[in-house]
Order: C-alpha cells, then sequence, then structure tokens
C-alpha cells in the first residue's frame, strides 16, 4: 500500500511551452501533497506544499506564477510549469502522506523535465 | 532554525562490510521524527528506517540501523553486511508531529559499494 505515482515520468518540451506534471496517491487519500526539485547529486528542495481544496503554499523564492499548483482532489495533485525555459529543466518530485500518519510521506517516481 | 546536516558528501564500502552514515540535526521541539531514505539511480526515494524521538530504543530494520543520540542531536545509519543493490543516496531527514509531513532534508551522502 502506500503507492504514489507521477505522470509523465520524462518530458521534453520547447522554451515558451507549459508543462503539466500529475501526482496521484493510488491507495490512499491525501489532503496535502509536497512538491520538490531536485538538480543532480544534490539533495530536495520543497517548491511548495499542495492543499486539498485550497490555495497552495509556496516556499521562498519560488515564483507561484511560474509553478502553478492545484490540488482538486483527493488523490490528485498537478504541477504546472507555465512558459517554461531551458532553466527550469530539472527532477520534480511529489510526496504525500496518510492522513493520520502524514509524518511518514511516500514519494513519486519523479518527473525528468528538459526543456529545449 | 531548524537544519540537518550530513557531513560526508561520499562514502565507500566493500561489498559485506559494514558502513555508519552521520547526520546531526538541530531543533529546539521535543516531538519529531527523524528518518533515512535512501535515493537508488532510479531516483525513487524509498523509506529506510524511521525513529521517534520519544522512543529510547533505537530502531533497526533487517540490515539496517540507527544510533539515536538525542542529547546530541545525532542520527547516524549503520549498513550492516553491505549489498550491491545497497550503493544509493541516502538522505536523513526531520519532520515534527504536527507539520503535516513537511520534511527537512539533509545535503546526502553517496553511498558506493565495491565488490
Amino acid at each position: 500500500g502506500a503507492v504514489v505515482s507521477q505522470h509523465p515520468s520524462w518530458v521534453i518540451c520547447k522554451s515558451g511551452t507549459s508543462v503539466k506534471i500529475e501526482c496521484r496517491s493510488l491507495d490512499f487519500q491525501a489532503t496535502t501533497m509536497f512538491w520538490y526539485r531536485q538538480f543532480p547529486k544534490q539533495s530536495l528542495m520543497l517548491m511548495a506544499t499542495s492543499n486539498e481544496g485550497s490555495k497552495a503554499t509556496y516556499e521562498q523564492g519560488v515564483e507561484k506564477d511560474k509553478f502553478l499548483i492545484n490540488h482538486a482532489s483527493l488523490t490528485l495533485s498537478t504541477l504546472t510549469v507555465t512558459s517554461a525555459h531551458p532553466e527550469d529543466s530539472s527532477f520534480y518530485i511529489c510526496s504525500a502522506g496518510i492522513f493520520s500518519r502524514q509524518e511518514t510521506q511516500y514519494f513519486g517516481p519523479g518527473t525528468r523535465l528538459l526543456v529545449l | 532554525a531548524q537544519t540537518v546536516t550530513q557531513s560526508q558528501p561520499e562514502m565507500s564500502v566493500q561489498e559485506a562490510e559494514t558502513v555508519t552514515l552521520s547526520c546531526t540535526y538541530d531543533t529546539s521541539e521535543s516531538d519529531y521524527y527523524l528518518f533515512w531514505y535512501k535515493q537508488p539511480p532510479s531516483r525513487q526515494m524509498i523509506l529506510v528506517i524511521r525513529q521517534e524521538a520519544y522512543k529510547q530504543q533505537n530502531a533497526t530494520e533487517n540490515r539496517f540501523s540507527v544510533n539515536f543520540q538525542k542529547a546530541a542531536k545525532s542520527f547516524s545509519l549503520k549498513i550492516s553486511d553491505s549489498q550491491l543493490g545497497d550503493a544509493a543516496m541516502y538522505f536523513c531527514v526531520l519532520t515534527f508531529y504536527n507539520q503535516g509531513g513537511k520534511l527537512i532534508f539533509g545535503q546526502g551522502t553517496e553511498l558506493s559499494v565495491k565488490p
């Protein structure tokens, strides 16, 4: 149990286009999900907290207009990278926790984004 | 400030031997959890072991065990009988009871296992 999926697993897009990444909790409901960004050989950097039915909470320095987050249901959060540029190329990971035990987070497999 | 520090960017171990990864943290909270997550080349994050701060007994999961020193704010991971599949980036992670799952990550330690 406690499986989190992400789609797509990797995507290549042209500069200026928008890309949507989905994060789904497959066998549990998640009122909160988290989005991370990771550069090679580095740690995970928290971008934002996605809250079901309300606005996301962004970490300092993260552009909310560039990284749009929508948490429309208890099993789905989406991250849209708008007007993508090459510097947005990175590995994006989401995580979610079971409501009563959110201290233990389950991670999606990640999405590799390459912006040309 | 709440921080997690892993001072060993890289470690290496011979197959079948034992290795210890270090982690220190800083917090003024009394209720918290500590984790070690593993990220193999596939980049899928995998939970290795968890420790509740209120528990004095060190957590153990098969070949993985921790040395939790609460007063010293130290949380090291020992891997016994290392296997090739243990090669990965290991992250020490801190979180709190009322934070809804928000995690604080260390910088990571890349472990290589030599056959």
